[in-house]
């Protein structure tokens, strides 16, 4: 099956510790991004990459890093700095600039 | 400038009726104008979407509007049913620059049977 693998679908965090979410496409696509949603608002851009070993900041890219060692891989690290991190967390890819995103299933994040 | 403005927030329809939902932007190198949509616990899936060289485009009982000089762009549900019910969002995206997609607020669609 092709498509954006998300891990783990829930994930609990202490407040103070850094925690990694997983993206893994298999589509063959070199863009991939990544989304926060919180109840009731859109989407927002957290970081995007558009080829292997080159990534940007999105809108609100502040307590969060990544990194793209493989075309196939994206992963997210919440990290302690991020103040709120709360919320349910998007990844996605595209075969090229502008044009459609597919989306994972999401990762719900809560500190607890 | 990169905004996408969405409206309504949410909407109820009943079955069998049209709902229309409605985008503005204002940057004018978007280029790609995707909707999409999302149920409950679920990530967004793309329903249909359009570039700016056609004014409208139909897929099933979903069509996408698009007025270039107003900068607006619409999606109407024809014969909407309670599986329609769902949370929609509009995304505007800039091929010619970095291809991200730029995302409205969201409309969260209730049909009643």
């Amino acid at each position: 099956d092709g498509g954006i693998t998300q891990s783990p679908k829930y994930l609990f965090r202490k407040e103070g510790q850094n925690v990694t979410l997983s993206c893994e496409q298999n589509l063959n696509h070199d863009a991939m991004y990544w989304y926060r949603q919180d109840p009731g608002q859109g989407l927002r851009l957290i970081y995007y990459s558009q080829i292997v070993n080159d990534f940007q900041k999105g809108d609100i890219a502040e307590g969060y890093s990544v990194s793209r060692e493989k075309k196939e891989s994206f992963p997210l690290t919440v990290t302690s700095a991020q103040k709120n991190p709360t919320a349910f967390y998007l990844c996605a890819s595209s075969p090229g600039w502008g044009t459609e995103a597919f989306f994972g299933q999401g990762t719900r994040l809560t500190v607890v | 400038q990169q905004q996408v403005k969405q409206s309504p927030q949410s909407l109820i329809v009943q079955k069998g009726g049209i709902s229309i939902i409605n985008c503005a932007y204002e940057n004018t190198a978007f280029d790609y104008f995707p909707w999409y949509q999302q149920f409950p616990g679920k990530g967004p899936a793309l329903l249909i979407a359009i570039r700016p060289d056609v004014s409208e485009k139909k897929e099933g009982r979903f069509t996408i509007s698009f007025n270039k000089s107003a900068k607006q762009f619409s999606l109407h549900i024809m014969d909407s049913q309670p599986g329609d019910s769902a949370t929609y969002f509009c995304a505007a995206g800039d091929s010619g620059n970095t291809g991200k997609l730029i995302f409205g607020q969201g409309t969260t669609l209730q049909v009643k049977p």
